[in-house]
Formats: C-alpha cells, structure tokens, sequence
C-alpha cells in the first residue's frame, strides 16, 4: 500500500525567507511523487513532480522539491516566500509498477507567509 | 482552451435523496478521478475510470457510483444522501500512464442536510 505523511498541519515564514514543507511517503516498489497547490475556494493546481534522474525537480512560481530516497522525503522548498504563495500544499504518491494510475495524497499542510 | 469543469459548483440537498455530480473535460484524456476533500483528511479517492466503459472503486467508494459512456464524462452518483457525504468533491484527469500528471476541476461543494 502507498501512503503519504505531511507531518506539519501549517508552516509559517516571513516574507522573503526560505520555505520548507515537508513530506515523507511510503511505497512498496519505486515511487512518482507529486506537489499540489490548492488556493481558496480553488481545485487543485500542478507544482511539479518526480518520475526518475536528478533528485532535485524545478516546478511552477519558483518551486522546487529534494527527491531523497534513504530518507523517503520529498520536501518542497523555495528560496524566498512570497505573500501570494499562502495557501494550502499537498504532497501525492503514486507507487510505480502496481499499475494503479490515481494518487494517494497526504492530509495537505497550509503555508502562511507573513508580510 | 482544453478544461476540466464540475456542476454544479454548490448543491444542498436533504438526506435520503439522490445526488448526481458532473465532470466533463476536453483533453480527450483516458482517465478520470473523483475525489473528495475533507479536512485532516486530504484527499480520498472514490472511484475511478481508464476508460469508456471502465469503473474501477476507490478507497471510500460505500455510497457512490460512477458510469463512463463516453471518453469526456465521469458523472458521480450519490445513492441515497448522507449528512457523512457532505465534503467538497473533486474531478480529475489525466492522459493515460501512470507517469501523466493529474488535473483538477474547480470542485463541488456539497452539504447534506
């Protein structure tokens, strides 16, 4: 069975400082991961994902997440947080090899950056 | 542009009655997800399909039902409403693999009352 933990229930930073949102996941073979951004009352939106190669993925609004495969994380980080990337990030899984297309996503984390 | 939309965006109605949801998208894509968001919960999937004609069941799938007839519809049905069922549901598609990312529709507020 795959699953996802997103173990912070809401990450808060200043504006202009580094974030960080953590996300662990467990599969039985290899895995797909996946980075969602949910703004209010919106659906989901694509940030950026892992398939395979380089362990460190670039994504949408100056995104990027650390692939690390003895830790099994896959942290979304940015460099400088902005006002308008408040809002609600979800961490999904997909565990390659089974054939099983949907995702199973963590419980989300909501980022509040402070002006 | 090719989308993904959801009908009606919000609906109320009462327990014991029957609700059906709408999801239609232009990609052409194969697969079509539902899904429903309830807080500490994340998203949980409820059924599924890889095709016309395919419907496979999620993980909460007790109480809902789904039918492809064609490649651009997933309309889900809820049987008899429950107060449990209340959740905002989402759609969701995409090409064909297991490598093709995910897109979402705007969501379906639904309260059952």
């Amino acid at each position: 069975a795959q699953s996802v933990a997103q173990p912070e229930d809401q990450v808060n930073v200043a504006e202009g400082n580094p974030l960080t949102v953590k996300c662990t996941y467990s599969v039985s073979g290899n895995p797909y991961l996946f980075w969602y951004v949910q703004y209010p009352n919106r659906g989901l939106q694509f940030l950026l994902k892992y398939i395979t190669g380089d362990n460190l993925v670039k994504g949408s609004y100056g995104f990027e997440a650390e692939f690390n495969k003895s830790q099994t994380s896959f942290h979304l980080k940015k460099p400088s947080a902005l006002v308008s990337d408040s809002a609600l990030y979800f961490c999904a899984v997909r565990d390659i090899g089974t054939g099983r297309r949907a995702l199973t996503f963590g419980s989300g984390t909501r980022l509040q950056v402070q002006p | 542009d090719a989308e993904i939309t959801q009908s009606p965006r919000h609906k109320i109605t009462e327990t014991g009655r029957q609700v059906t949801l709408a999801c239609h998208q232009t990609w052409n894509h194969n697969n079509m997800f539902w899904y429903r968001q309830d807080l500490g919960h994340g998203l949980r999937l409820i059924h599924y399909s890889y095709g016309v004609q395919d419907t496979n069941k999620g993980e909460v799938s007790d109480g809902y039902s789904v039918s492809r007839s064609n490649t651009e519809d997933l309309p889900l049905t809820l049987e008899s409403a429950a107060s449990s069922q209340t959740s905002v549901y989402f759609c969701a598609s995409s090409v064909a693999s297991e490598v093709d990312t995910q897109y979402f529709g705007p969501g379906t507020r639904l309260t059952v009352l």
